[in-house]
């Protein structure tokens, strides 16, 4: 089994409409974190999270809300989505004694018509 | 802020033959990270640097950290098909353990 799950896989939303994407891991580790990507463009982080109780807003978190609902569970919502939030996102994990070394999940492709 | 720069941005290779890419950072960097993305995957770690001048291999794959700090190189030896792919490098962000990512290398291989 996967260690890193994102749910839905793919998704076509319209414009305004709120949506949630998930995300569990059963690695055991206690950072998490929202990535975006776009072509060309690499990844971008949206927000992270270290612990439950500890959030923190990313390079690009306007538009976006997170909720860490428990350690292995990080979701990623759009209030009221917009065209240019159509994108493939990436939930990652890292260990506190080597935060560098993310593993990710296998993405969401979102598409906002 | 920080910025990588990958080079180059796509390879066209033959079977068998060996590839080189690196990164450069805008600022001094104590890790690199280097990855693979596979079409419709995520990020796959492939090798992890912690040391200037420090020479690490995965199989075919070998990753250095520059000794200038601001850069790193990645080569895979005798390329095969499974090699296609993206492969990003990434170092720590101004703050927090942020990562900040390259653009990316598409390694393509002639038919």
């Amino acid at each position: 089994d996967a260690d890193v799950t994102q749910t839905p896989r793919n998704r076509i939303t319209k414009t305004g409409k709120r949506i949630m994407l998930e995300c569990s891991q059963t690695k055991g580790h206690d950072r998490m974190y929202w990535y975006r990507q776009d072509p060309g463009l690499g990844l971008r982080l949206i927000y992270y999270s270290f612990d439950v109780k500890d959030i923190n807003k990313g390079e690009i978190s306007d538009g976006y809300s997170v909720s860490r609902q428990a350690q292995a569970k990080f979701s990623l919502s759009l209030e009221s989505a917009i065209p240019n939030q159509t994108a493939l996102y990436f939930c990652a994990t890292s260990d506190f004694n080597r935060p560098y070394e993310q593993y990710f999940g296998p993405g969401t492709r979102l598409t906002v018509t | 802020g920080q910025q990588l720069n990958q080079s180059p941005q796509s390879m066209f290779i033959q079977e068998g033959e060996d590839v080189s890419m690196n990164c450069t950072s805008s600022s001094i960097f104590n890790t690199w990270l280097w990855y693979k993305q596979d079409p419709g995957e995520g990020p796959v770690l492939l090798i992890a640097l912690y040391k200037a001048g420090e020479l690490t291999s995965n199989g075919r794959l070998t990753a250095q950290f520059g000794i200038t700090r601001k850069d790193s190189f990645l080569n895979i030896s005798a390329s095969i098909p499974s090699d296609v792919g993206i492969y990003f490098c990434a170092g720590p962000g101004d703050s927090n353990y942020q990562l900040i990512w390259g653009a990316g290398t598409k390694l393509i291989i002639k038919p």
